[in-house]
């Protein structure tokens, strides 16, 4: 089965700086990457996804890359805010079933204003 | 805007009794999961359910657990007799189709003692 690894497990930055978050995956019929934002007591929430055919996509502060070759995929938030602190797990899943995936340890991104 | 909701926010329970969790998916989903994230662990995969069948499910899905959807909107997750090591956070998600992202609802913390 598939087997996402995911890095750092914390990462600590100041407001305003980058964050970048990597994850590979082992199942190379993998091909929708999906990054989620869990806060405290809440369940995940998307806040950006790429598929197979696309290398990398934006939105606004948040962008994902992927490389398909070395089966790995990154998400960068530049201009930090507080607010952006928070759990983000990268997952995997392949387009049969989007909604089933498989999720990354998790990384806990704090923002120190 | 459209959200997955469950019901309980919380449920405890005494070990070897059943519990049922519920969740109402957005309206015009058509493929229903659950999920589960033991505390400060990933979340991990249960089950999927389309076309009112179990589509996938994985090796933690065993016989004491069972899924349904009763009446058109309601999706539930028996859990037959739980065991201490049932507790967790249990979040149902819901997808328009095989292809879309999946949507989270906020879960439910079942605590069995």
């Amino acid at each position: 089965g598939e087997n996402v690894e995911q890095h750092p497990s914390t990462l600590s930055v100041q407001e305003g700086d980058s964050a970048v978050i990597k994850c590979t995956y082992s199942d190379s019929a993998s091909n929708y990457f999906p990054w989620y934002k869990q806060e405290l007591g809440k369940g995940p929430q998307l806040i950006i996804d790429i598929r197979s055919n696309v290398g990398e996509k934006k939105d606004q502060r948040i962008a994902v890359t992927l490389n398909k070759t070395a089966k790995h995929f990154s998400l960068h938030i530049t201009e930090t805010q507080p607010e952006d602190s928070a759990v983000y797990f990268c997952a995997a899943s392949d387009n049969t079933n989007a909604g089933k995936s498989t999720f990354g340890d998790g990384t806990t991104l704090t923002v120190k204003p | 805007e459209p959200e997955v909701t469950q019901t309980p926010s919380h449920q405890v329970t005494q070990m070897g009794q059943e519990v049922i969790l519920r969740c109402v998916p957005i309206s015009n989903h058509l493929y229903f999961y659950w999920y589960r994230q033991i505390l400060g662990q990933k979340v991990e995969f249960l089950v999927s359910f389309y076309n009112n069948e179990i589509s996938e499910k994985s090796e933690i899905f065993d016989d004491q657990f069972s899924v349904e959807r009763p009446d058109g909107s309601n999706f539930t997750l028996k859990i037959r007799s739980t065991k201490l090591e049932d507790s967790a956070m249990y979040f149902c998600a819901s997808s328009e189709s095989g292809l879309t992202e999946a949507f989270f609802g906020q879960g439910t913390r079942l605590t069995v003692v």
